[in-house]
């Protein structure tokens, strides 16, 4: 069965700091790996997608995430956090040979920028 | 513009009262999903639909039920059997099933009182 954890519900960063939310993964063959973020009582907006193709793949709004099949990860990162990106992201999976297209979710992680 | 709308934004029912949260896309998918969100749990999968007049179970379908008579519609109706019903729903749809991105409504907040 696939699942995705997310470490840490919550990740406080300083603004021009470093971004980093984590996300693991299990999956019992080659996952689709999906970033999304949510703004307060909005819906979920793509930040990128993982599908099999290079294993880092860059995002809007300055974010890419990396796939490390050997750590079942897909991190997300930000070079330099802005009041802007405080919001609650979501790392998602699904896999190529599912019929269904159902995503499963992590337990998101709210990001707060200080500034 | 292309995209999903939910509404209403906000709904609020009474017990015992059966609600229809209303999706709509105009971006030619054919598959659509419902989901439910509550703080600190993610999102669950309610029902989805890969193809007009066809819908199956997600993991929580108790107390919900669906159509998909048309294509760019599919809205879900929250029963009186779901017993805890307060959350917001967002909806979501992709061109086919298998491994598209989901785009996803503002969503509905829906309080019972």
């Amino acid at each position: 069965a696939q699942s995705v954890t997310q470490l840490g519900s919550h990740v406080s960063v300083s603004e021009g700091a470093l971004v980093l939310l984590r996300c693991n993964y299990s999956s019992s063959v080659p996952p689709y790996l999906f970033w999304y973020v949510q703004y307060p009582n909005q819906g979920l907006q793509l930040l990128l997608k993982y599908t099999s193709a290079a294993t880092l793949v860059k995002g809007i709004n300055g974010f890419e995430a990396e796939f490390k099949k050997s750590e079942t990860s897909f991190h997300l990162t930000k070079p330099s956090a802005h009041m802007s990106d405080a919001a609650e992201y979501f790392c998602a999976v699904t896999h190529g040979s599912s019929n269904t297209g159902k995503l499963i979710f992590g337990q998101g992680t709210t990001l707060q920028v200080k500034p | 513009d292309g995209g999903i709308t939910q509404s209403p934004k906000y709904l609020f029912r009474k017990e015992g009262q059966n609600v229809t949260l209303s999706c709509e896309q105009n971006l030619n998918h054919d598959a659509m999903y419902w989901y439910r969100q509550d703080p600190g749990q993610g999102l669950r999968l309610i029902y989805y639909s890969q193809i007009v007049n066809d819908f199956q179970k997600g993991d929580i379908a108790e107390g919900y039920s669906v159509s998909r008579e048309k294509k760019e519609s599919f809205p879900l109706t929250v029963t009186s059997a779901q017993k805890n019903p307060t959350a917001f729903y967002l909806c979501a749809s992709s061109p086919t099933q298998v491994t598209d991105t989901q785009y996803f409504g503002p969503g509905t907040r829906l309080t019972v009182l």
